[in-house]
C-alpha cells in the first residue's frame, strides 16, 4: 500500500523553528517528485514547496521563500521541511503529497501551531 | 502566478441531484487541471486528473471536462458521502495553485 506519514508538528513560538518529516512506503520513493501543501484552520489549500526526485530542482511559494527549506533522503525514503522564522500565519496542517503532475496520495497531515 | 476561480463557493443539494462546479484559470493551462475532494478532518483525495481522467477507485458518477481556461467537475447523482469540499488545482506551472474550494452541503 502506498503511504505517506507526516510527523514533527507541534506548538512553537513566533520566530522559532520546526522540522517536519514525511515517511514514504509502498512505492519507489527515489522515482517521484514530492510536495508540501498546507491548510490554515478553516481555510483552503496552499501549495508550499516542490522537490524533484533527485533533489536538484526545488520551488517554493513566495510566502515561505527564504524561511523554509525542503530536502529529501532517498536512502531513508523520507521528505523533510525545515521551517525557520515561523510566523503566526504559518499555523496550518502540513501535508506531504506525491507528485506526477497531480497530488496523490497525500499524508494524513501534521499540525503546526505558531503562537506565543 | 496562475489565479484559480472556483464557483460557486458553496451550494446546497439533495441526494440524487446533479451537481456542477466550475473552475476558471487566469491563463491557459491546456488540460493540466486536477480535482480533489476533502471531507472534514481528512486529507484531500484526488478525484480527476488532467481535466477528465478518473482516478482509480473513484466512482463513475464523478466526471471532469474542459481545457484552456474553463473546467467543470460534475457529480451525476449526489450521494451522502459526496458532501464535502472540492478543490481544483493547476499543474501547468509553478507555483502550483488551488481554487478557493466549493463546499457541497445537504439541502
Amino acid at each position: 500500500e502506498v503511504q505517506l506519514v507526516e510527523s514533527g508538528g507541534g506548538l512553537v513560538q513566533p520566530g522559532g523553528s520546526l522540522r517536519l518529516s514525511c515517511a514514504a512506503s509502498g512505492f519507489i520513493f527515489s522515482n517521484y517528485e514530492m510536495n508540501w501543501v498546507r491548510q490554515a484552520p478553516g481555510k483552503g489549500l496552499e501549495w508550499v514547496s516542490y522537490i524533484s526526485s533527485s533533489g536538484i530542482t526545488i520551488y517554493y511559494a513566495d510566502s515561505v521563500k527564504g524561511r523554509f527549506t525542503v530536502s529529501r533522503d532517498n536512502a531513508r525514503n523520507s521528505l523533510y521541511l525545515q521551517m525557520n522564522s515561523l510566523r503566526v500565519e504559518d499555523t496550518a496542517v502540513y501535508y506531504c503529497a506525491r507528485d506526477g503532475r497531480r497530488f496523490d496520495p497525500w499524508g494524513q497531515g501534521t499540525l503546526v501551531t505558531v503562537s506565543s | 502566478d496562475i489565479q484559480m476561480t472556483q464557483s460557486p463557493s458553496s451550494l446546497s443539494a439533495s441526494v440524487g441531484d446533479r451537481v456542477t462546479i466550475t473552475c476558471r484559470t487566469s491563463q491557459s493551462i491546456a488540460t493540466y487541471l486536477n480535482w480533489y475532494q476533502q471531507r472534514p478532518g481528512k486529507a484531500p483525495k484526488l478525484l480527476i486528473y488532467t481535466a477528465s481522467s478518473l482516478q482509480s477507485g473513484v466512482p463513475s458518477r464523478f466526471s471532469g471536462s474542459g481545457s484552456g481556461t474553463d473546467f467543470t467537475l460534475t457529480i451525476s447523482s449526489l450521494q451522502p458521502e459526496d458532501f464535502a469540499t472540492y478543490y481544483c488545482q493547476q499543474s501547468h506551472t509553478f507555483p502550483r495553485t488551488f481554487g478557493q474550494g466549493t463546499k457541497v452541503e445537504i439541502k
